[in-house]
């Protein structure tokens, strides 16, 4: 089964600051992981995959196996990053499916 | 694109009564899934189904019951309802056991 923790709930950051999500993971196999994002009003979506290994909104994840982590990276944050920001297993049986606590983004201008 | 629709956006509803959360979703995936969403404990997994009635109990399904009589329609029924399940709730669903979550706008009940 695959857990993830996230271990920061509240991060705050400048405009154009680097930004790095954390997320650390335990697993048994090869993990699969997502990030999900979910910006004020709007419905809770996927940002990006691990498996695809692409850059989305500037967003960037490499999965460190060493150190079980999938952090979510940006070199420059923007305003509008800002939102609520969870790190998943995919759904399979066996998995724990419960996202935990995710963490809030904000960047302030 | 897949669309996951939830059929109320706000309800409120008084303690005991009855409730029912409707989620459907328009591509024929296998799975689908119930969490709440709760300030500072982020998403927990309520019930999930892998198959026409089929179903499976997540992390919290005390107070929670889940029909899947069809593929494409999950319902959460909410026995007699409490306060302290006032929350957002959300649907989702997927195409397989390694394919990303696809979610509904959720439902904000507030049980008074």
């Amino acid at each position: 089964a695959q857990r993830v923790t996230q271990p920061e709930k509240l991060l705050s950051v400048f405009k154009g600051a680097p930004v790095e999500l954390k997320c650390n993971y335990s697993y048994s196999g090869s993990p699969e992981l997502f990030w999900y994002v979910q910006y004020s009003r709007q419905r809770l979506q996927l940002l990006l995959r691990h498996i695809s290994r692409e850059s989305i909104k500037g967003f960037t994840a490499d999965l460190n196996k060493g150190e079980t982590s999938f952090h979510l990276k940006k070199p420059f944050a923007q305003e509008e990053d800002s939102a609520m920001y969870y790190c998943a297993p995919p759904p399979g049986a066996g998995n724990m499916l419960t996202f935990g606590g995710g963490t809030r983004l904000m960047v302030k201008p | 694109d897949v669309k996951v629709t939830q059929s109320s956006r706000y309800l409120v509803k008084r303690t005991g009564e009855k409730v029912f959360l409707e989620c459907v979703q328009d591509m024929d995936h296998e799975n689908m899934f119930w969490y709440r969403q709760d300030p500072g404990l982020g998403l927990r997994l309520i019930y999930f189904s892998y198959d026409v009635k089929m179903k499976e109990k997540g992390d919290i399904p005390e107070g929670y019951s889940v029909s899947r009589e069809k593929k494409e329609r999950f319902s959460l029924i909410l026995e007699s309802a409490s306060t302290n399940q006032t929350s957002m709730y959300l649907c989702a669903s997927s195409l397989s056991d390694v394919g990303p979550l696809h979610f509904g706008n959720g439902t904000r009940l507030t049980v008074t």
